[in-house]
């Protein structure tokens, strides 16, 4: 069965400072991975895209990387800030036989605190 | 400006009453989906469609309907609303549900939610 897993579940950062968000999925056939920020009670939006051939990808202080062989992905988050409190969600594309489909992983909730 | 919108955005109904949640999207989409999102779940996946007058249920269909007779819009469906779903709903529109390989397919652009209680 497609999975995605994220870890840790939240993660409570000083402002300032740095974290790494993880993403594990097992999906098949692997067509993109995203990262997604949803702030509370909004929609998600995507910071970042990464294919099967990319190692890493950087938007500003969000870096992205992609391990394809151990089908795991990580976002970092430099220099936080208050406005990076929100939820992560990494999303896996894949396809059936109709088209394609996203697989979402459960988010990881980051409190960044003065 | 490119958008999904839903609405309404903020409902409380009672049990039983039919509602109908809208989504329209101004960016030509083929692929439109509703996602409901609870409390320590992720967002699961209601409904999807490919393109117009084609849909099909995704991981927790039951009590909701789809309609997609125009391009743009993309209604869900309570006809007999319960208290399990109460929740925050989210419709969402990507460029193609085709199968499509490279860096710039797969994004989901999503409404700014509805969030529902059922009494």
């Amino acid at each position: 069965k497609n999975q995605v897993e994220q870890s840790p579940q939240s993660l409570i950062i000083l402002e300032g400072k740095n974290c790494t968000l993880q993403c594990n999925y097992t999906v098949s056939p692997f067509s993109n991975l995203r990262w997604y920020k949803q702030d509370t009670g909004r929609g998600p939006v995507s910071l970042t895209i990464m294919t099967f051939s990319e190692n890493t990808k950087s938007n500003g202080r969000y870096t992205a990387t992609l391990d394809a062989d151990t089908k795991q992905s990580s976002l970092h988050i430099t220099a936080s800030q208050l406005s990076d409190s929100a939820s992560y969600i990494c999303v896996v594309t894949t396809s059936d036989n109709y088209g394609q489909n996203f697989v979402f992983g459960p988010g990881t909730r980051l409190s960044v605190l003065p | 400006e490119a958008q999904v919108t839903q609405n309404p955005r903020y409902l409380i109904t009672v049990t039983g009453k039919k509602l109908t949640v809208t989504c329209s999207q101004n960016m030509n989409h083929e692929y439109m989906s509703w996602y409901r999102q609870d409390p320590g779940l992720g967002l699961r996946q209601i409904y999807y469609s490919m393109n117009v007058e084609v849909t099909d249920k995704g991981d927790v269909p039951e009590g909701y309907k789809v309609s997609r007779k125009e391009k743009r819009n993309f209604p869900l469906i309570l006809e007999s609303p319960s208290p399990n779903q109460t929740s925050l709903y989210f419709c969402a529109s990507s460029l193609t549900g085709r199968l499509v390989w490279g860096p710039n397919t797969g994004e989901l652009f999503f409404g700014e939610g509805s969030r529902l209680t059922v009494l």
